[in-house]
């Protein structure tokens, strides 16, 4: 089945200064994934995603990359803000669409 | 339009006891999945319903079960419960559990199993 790896577990960065978590996953199949932000006791929010016929997609200070033949997708945030603090999760969706794999999650801390 | 409700927001357990769990999804999002999330663990699958059906089931044991009702909402059920079931237990919908659809969160069930 799909395992997805995710690094770093932690990213603490400056405001202003930019912030990359990567992920890999393991089934060439997968052709659907998106990333989630989840603050302190709220519910995961889906910030972006990007299908594997688009190499690069943004919206606003987030940008996510594929590299199919890697297997491996990238979350880019620049001008980090301190309301960016959260955990981040990426996640793969199996090849029939009913589940999707996660991540193990990255805890992002701005520093003011 | 409402998003994913769930109910309760919080339940307190002892070992030995079952609980159910409510989840309604968003209005017109067929497919209806859950997730356990632990700090040392992530999100793991736990099954996916749509059309009243068992679709997929993760890795979990038997006593995690579930249904979906003909309009949609879901309840899971834990039964005997041990303490390594405390978790936050997220439902998610999507339009039909299909490729490439986005899959939405309710806030979830923290479940504290004594």
């Amino acid at each position: 089945g799909e395992n997805v790896e995710q690094h770093p577990s932690t990213l603490s960065v400056q405001e202003g200064d930019s912030a990359v978590i990567k992920c890999t996953y393991s089934d060439s199949a997968s052709n659907y994934f998106p990333w989630y932000k989840q603050e302190l006791g709220k519910r995961p929010q889906l910030i972006i995603d990007i299908r594997s016929n688009v190499g690069e997609k943004k919206d606003q200070r987030i940008a996510v990359t594929l590299n199919k033949t890697a297997k491996h997708f990238s979350l880019h945030i620049t001008e980090t803000q301190p309301e960016d603090s959260a955990v981040y999760f990426c996640a793969a969706q199996d090849n029939y669409g009913q589940n999707f794999v996660f991540g193990p999650g990255t805890r992002l801390s701005v520093l003011p | 339009k409402a998003g994913v409700t769930q109910t309760p927001r919080y339940l307190i357990k002892t070992r030995g006891q079952q609980v159910t769990l409510s989840c309604s999804p968003i209005s017109g999002h067929r497919s209806v999945s859950w997730y356990q999330q632990t700090p040392g663990q992530g999100l793991q699958f736990l099954f996916e319903y749509f059309s009243e059906t068992q679709r997929n089931k993760g890795n979990f044991p038997g006593r995690f079960s579930g249904r979906q009702f003909s309009n949609s909402r879901s309840e899971m059920n834990v039964s005997t419960l041990e303490l390594g079931d405390s978790a936050l237990y997220l439902c998610a919908s999507s339009l039909q559990g299909a490729l490439n659809e986005k899959l939405f969160f309710g806030s979830g069930t923290q479940l504290s199993v004594l």
